[in-house]
């Protein structure tokens, strides 16, 4: 398995301002994800982290909202824009390790209050 | 192309079965199993793939009917450690590769003694 770490783990911020969620794996992996879970919802997929180039969002999510880095195999951020109190939610981070495709692991999540 | 669970909760006392249902209208590649308690990440159970043979993670088990598109969790004997919410995560078939998945809206289970 892989160890995921996620920071802050929780955090409480003004409508307007921007939050930087950053991911850490500790082994090396193919694929990263973001996924949102709304209170009490299922997990929806934000978008696919890819290394060295622009993340690849799914419908509803764009980048200037969600803006994502992945600089290298192990690390990604995921940034909340201009936030309003329906982007309150757990962001979670999850990935695919490298020789083994089929197993998709979870980070801790982040939990976000917009007042 | 959310795959819809079934049930969407159920209750069990200590040492009674359930089943988990999980059904897709695509083609599927693979059916992922997770739980996740209230306040944690979701926890990866198994994975059932296309043409792979039925899983098992102590006494839970889980089946792939490819022509279906279904899959079932089983848990047998189940005990309080069980409770949670149950997500599929479905990976549709695709020639380069999906690596996505997308979830059903889980299955809230609830063991009391």
């Amino acid at each position: 398995s892989a160890v995921i770490s996620q920071k802050p783990s929780r955090d409480i911020c003004q409508r307007g301002t921007s939050l930087t969620i950053q991911c850490q794996v500790d082994s090396q992996v193919t694929m990263m994800f973001w996924y949102r879970q709304q209170p009490g919802q299922s997990l929806t997929l934000i978008a696919t982290a890819n290394q060295g180039s622009e993340a690849t969002y799914e419908s509803g999510f764009v980048i200037d909202k969600f803006p994502i880095s992945r600089p290298n195999l192990t690390f990604s951020t995921l940034t909340v824009s201009n936030m309003s109190p329906e982007d309150s939610s757990i962001y979670l981070c999850s990935v695919r390790l490298r020789g083994r495709r089929e197993t998709q692991y979870f980070g801790p999540g982040t939990r976000l209050l917009v007042l | 192309q959310q795959p819809v669970q079934s049930p969407q909760a159920v209750i069990l006392r200590e040492g009674e079965d359930a089943v988990i249902n999980c059904s897709s209208s695509k083609a599927l590649y693979s059916v992922h199993w997770y739980r996740q308690k209230h306040g944690e990440a979701p926890v990866f159970l198994m994975i059932l793939l296309k043409g792979g043979e039925q899983m098992r993670h102590e006494k839970i088990s889980a089946s792939f009917n490819e022509k279906k598109q279904q899959s079932s969790l089983y848990l047998t004997a189940s005990q309080l450690s069980y409770s949670g919410t149950y997500f599929c995560g479905t990976e549709i078939e695709s020639g380069a590769g999906s690596y996505q998945l997308t979830f059903g809206k889980g299955t809230k289970l609830s063991v009391i003694p």
